[in-house]
């Protein structure tokens, strides 16, 4: 089955740094990758997504990057607020049912 | 729509109890997933059903855990008898299951054995 990893596991920035958070993963068949974010305390939603035909995507101060040959995409968050502080989660589906998820990030943004 | 809606919200027992997390997925979605969260291991896919049909259930612990889903609105997760072990968040999501991507989570049911 697909195995996906994530790195860091914590990341701390100052207010208004960029964050970047790393996943790999392992079945050349997966081609959907989207990332989820989890407050304290709450479920986990959906921020960005991204498919394989495409190498990169932005939706405001949020971009995911993809690297088919290499299996490796990225979340980047730019001008980080306090808000942003969350666990993130990359993952990896080659069916759109069964998902694949990372291990998570603990992002702290530092006012 | 009110969302995946999961109950009990918190669970509190003792070892060897029976518990039974229930959830109703988004009406209409035909795929429903059971994940268990925990520091350690984040999130594992315990279980996914596609139109009520349980699709992979590699991802069971073991036999005490067992999962149904009677008809497209709910679903039950049960773990008999019940371990320290077994604390963790369990959520519920639903997808269409039209490669859409987007899983819709619950809120998560917290259990706690003692």
């Amino acid at each position: 089955g697909e195995n996906v990893e994530q790195h860091p596991s914590t990341l701390s920035v100052q207010e208004g740094d960029s964050a970047v958070i790393k996943c790999t993963y392992s079945d050349s068949a997966s081609n959907y990758f989207p990332w989820y974010k989890q407050e304290l305390g709450k479920r986990p939603q959906l921020i960005i997504d991204i498919r394989s035909n495409v190498g990169e995507k932005k939706d405001q101060r949020i971009a995911v990057t993809l690297n088919k040959t290499a299996k490796h995409f990225s979340l980047h968050i730019t001008e980080t607020q306090p808000e942003d502080s969350a666990v993130y989660f990359c993952a990896a589906s080659n069916t759109g049912n069964q998902f694949y998820f990372g291990t998570g990030t603990s992002l702290t943004v530092i006012p | 729509d009110a969302g995946v809606i999961q109950s009990p919200r918190h669970e509190v027992t003792e070892m060897g109890q029976e518990v039974t997390l229930r959830c109703k997925p988004i009406s209409g979605h035909n795929s429903l997933f059971w994940y268990r969260q925990t520091m350690m291991r984040g999130l594992e896919l315990l279980i996914y059903f596609n139109n009520n049909v349980p699709i992979d259930d590699s991802g069971m612990p073991e036999d005490r855990f067992s999962a149904k889903m009677p008809n497209a609105s709910f679903s039950t997760l049960k773990i008999q008898p019940s371990e320290p072990r077994d604390s963790a968040v369990y959520f519920c999501a639903s997808s269409s299951g039209l490669f859409t991507g987007e899983l819709f989570f619950g809120e998560g049911s917290r259990l706690t054995v003692l």
